[in-house]
């Protein structure tokens, strides 16, 4: 079946230090590609996604490249902040056909940006 | 603007007993889910609705029921809880079924079961 691995956390940084957490993926058919992001005693929110190979989606300084021959979606930032300091979560839809939206999600890799 | 909310944000049930968790969007969303998050596990979907009067199964159901009576609600119903339901319940939304449609979550509930 379909499934999402990403790196376990934590993942600790300085301030403007340069950002990769990685995710690869099992999936037929045609996925979409997410990341979403969790600040803590919050809900998820998207941060950026990917519809087809070869796209790459970004957002606040994020960027996510959609590699069908390596099945990844690796995310990063040049330069992180401390208020990026969250939960961050790689997940799949189920896009066999396309008319699914169920969302399967990795374990989270939880990012610490210290000053 | 209150896109999906949930209620109650905490709870604390003994085993046995029964309880509705409650969600709300207010944006005209087609497709509704409940997903519960564990420690280690990332989100995991429990129950799914693509529109108002049909619901369907995600990967972890049983314990659960759900109904769609109306666009906006989604209710997800613990029939007799038990300490393994003890979780984070986050429902979303989005505003059809295709997957390349990102979805809205609420804050989540925090449930604990003794």
């Amino acid at each position: 079946g379909n499934s999402v691995t990403q790196m376990e956390g934590p993942v600790t940084l300085s301030e403007e230090a340069f950002l990769t957490i990685n995710c690869t993926y099992t999936a037929t058919g045609y996925p979409s590609l997410f990341w979403y992001v969790q600040y803590p005693g919050e809900g998820l929110q998207l941060l950026l996604k990917a519809t087809k190979a070869d796209d790459k989606g970004s957002n606040k300084g994020f960027e996510a490249t959609y590699r069908k021959e390596t099945t990844s979606f690796h995310l990063e930032k040049g330069s992180v902040q401390v208020s990026d300091s969250a939960v961050y979560f790689c997940a799949l839809s189920d896009g066999y056909g396309g008319a699914t939206n169920k969302l399967i999600f990795g374990t989270g890799t939880l990012l610490a940006v210290q000053p | 603007n209150a896109g999906v909310t949930q209620t109650p944000k905490f709870q604390v049930l003994k085993t046995g007993q029964s309880m509705t968790l409650q969600c709300a969007q207010d944006m005209n969303h087609e497709y509704m889910s409940w997903y519960r998050q564990d420690p280690g596990m990332g989100l995991r979907l429990i129950h799914y609705s693509v529109g108002a009067g049909i619901t369907d199964q995600g990967e972890v159901p049983n314990g659960y029921n759900v109904s769609r009576s109306t666009t906006e609600d989604f209710p997800l119903r613990l029939l007799s809880a038990a300490p393994s339901q003890t979780s984070v319940y986050f429902c979303a939304s989005s505003p059809g079924a295709y997957s390349n449609q990102p979805q809205h979550f609420g804050d989540g509930t925090r449930l604990s079961i003794l």
